[in-house]
């Protein structure tokens, strides 16, 4: 079965650390992979997607097929970058699977 | 293209009432989805629509819950009898399959809160 884990809830440090933020998946075949974004109170939207291999606000996230992972990573964090974070994969259907999602909380 | 639009933005409602949360997808997307946001469940899909007709409807929690979509310009969830269980955000979001990426766009979500 198709299935994303993002196995951190809550994930706190400090600006200008690095940021790994952790997402597995199960899936059978070539997974098309997902990071979407929620400000506070604001819509879900995409970050980035693992065909585009691009970085965007600094975050780049690289398919790793042999641990079945996705994980995304800044080298420093900002402030702004404090947000829900959720891994998605498309499942059978058209539909899209999300994770449980990680609430990032940088602090000054 | 304004996005996916959302209506109500919030609902305040008493347990036993119903309670009906609206979307308009964007324009010539194809599939439309709903997923419920809580802090302790994350991101739920209930129920998703191809061409509108409902695809997997195994999401929604049980028979209290409905959701439509008459024409491929809106579609509604509905709970009757709403129950305290049930505040959560309700996100709706949009897909255009023709596009090649499975990338959904979402709305700004209606927060509700049955009291």
């Amino acid at each position: 079965a198709q299935r994303v884990t993002q196995p951190e809830k809550l994930l706190s440090v400090f600006k200008g650390a690095p940021v790994e933020l952790k997402c597995n998946y199960s899936y059978s075949g070539s997974p098309e992979l997902f990071w979407y974004v929620q400000y506070s109170r604001q819509r879900l939207q995409l970050l980035l997607r693992h065909i585009s291999r691009e970085s965007i606000k600094g975050f780049t996230a690289d398919l790793n097929k042999g641990e079945t992972s996705f994980h995304l990573k800044k080298p420093f964090a900002q402030e702004e970058d404090s947000a829900m974070y959720y891994c998605a994969l498309p499942g059978k259907g058209g539909k899209l699977i999300f994770g449980q999602g990680t609430e990032l909380s940088v602090k000054p | 293209d304004a996005g996916v639009i959302q209506s109500p933005r919030h609902e305040v409602t008493e347990m036993g009432q119903e309670v009906t949360l609206r979307c308009k997808p964007i324009s010539g997307h194809d599939y439309l989805f709903w997923y419920r946001q809580t802090m302790m469940r994350g991101l739920e899909l209930l129920i998703y629509f191809n061409n509108n007709v409902p695809i997997d409807d195994s999401g929604m929690p049980e028979d209290r819950f409905s959701a439509k979509m008459p024409n491929a310009s809106f579609s509604t969830l509905k709970i009757q009898p709403s129950e305290p269980r049930d505040s959560a955000v309700y996100f709706c979001a949009s897909r255009d399959s023709g596009t090649g990426y499975t990338e959904a766009f979402f709305g700004q979500g209606t927060r509700l809160t049955v009291v």
